[in-house]
């Protein structure tokens, strides 16, 4: 089943541990970001990847990394997470060639810090 | 810069009656416009998919339409169920963020009720 895989789907942490969310795609698609969806805000795109040792910044990158070592894997970390972090967060990925393609998303990761 | 618009932002309606839901973006030079559904606290589901060479697109009791033109979508859901509360979000991915390859510009979305 084509799918995109986020672990955890929760967490609660402490400001300042750092932290580690991962997303895996098993489509083989070149094109994987994060987005974090707050109230009143909607989804916004944090981080972005063409494809493997290809990254860039999204709208909203402060306080986040990622890292793009092989295709299906697009870890998003935060190195010293605060409140304001707390948040809803998406991974998402799509072919990259074909402008015209589908986007599949997880099923997210709700974090809280505390 | 891409702007994406819902209204309303929410939406109340009885089973059975037709559900309607606008999205409207500033830009049309887009590739493709996507609707999703969002239970609450859940993952993104994708619904439909438009190329921005088509005018509309159905799966069972949705039927998605694009006006490239005037920058509008609609959703339609015909033959409401108490099962279809939800929010639903569209997202564009715009020529104009090109060099971001397939950034999603989300509207806001919609939630809706339908009240047995």
């Amino acid at each position: 089943e084509a799918q995109v895989t986020q672990n955890p789907r929760y967490l609660i942490t402490v400001t300042g541990k750092k932290l580690t969310v991962t997303c895996s795609q098993n489509m083989n698609h070149e094109y994987m970001s994060w987005y974090r969806q707050d109230p009143g805000l909607g989804l916004r795109q944090i981080y972005y990847s063409m494809n493997v040792e290809v990254t860039d910044k999204g709208d909203v990158p402060e306080g986040y990394k990622v890292s793009r070592k092989e295709k299906r894997n697009f870890p998003l970390i935060l190195e010293s997470p605060s409140p304001n972090q707390t948040s809803l967060y998406f991974c998402a990925s799509s072919f990259r060639k074909n402008m015209n393609t589908e986007a599949f998303f997880g099923q997210g990761t709700r974090l809280t810090v505390v | 810069k891409q702007e994406v618009t819902q209204i309303p932002a929410a939406l109340s309606v009885p089973e059975g009656e037709n559900l309607v839901l606008n999205c409207s973006f500033t830009d049309s030079a887009i590739y493709n416009l996507q609707w999703f559904r969002q239970d609450p606290g859940k993952g993104l589901t994708s619904l439909l998919l438009i190329q921005s060479s088509q005018r509309e697109q159905t799966s069972g009791r949705l039927n998605a339409s694009l006006d490239k033109s005037s920058g509008r979508s609609t959703l339609y859901i015909a033959a409401s169920q108490p099962g279809d509360s939800a929010t639903y979000l569209c997202a564009v991915n715009s020529e104009v963020v090109k060099a971001a390859g397939n950034k999603l510009t989300f509207g806001g979305g919609t939630r809706v009720l339908v009240k047995p």
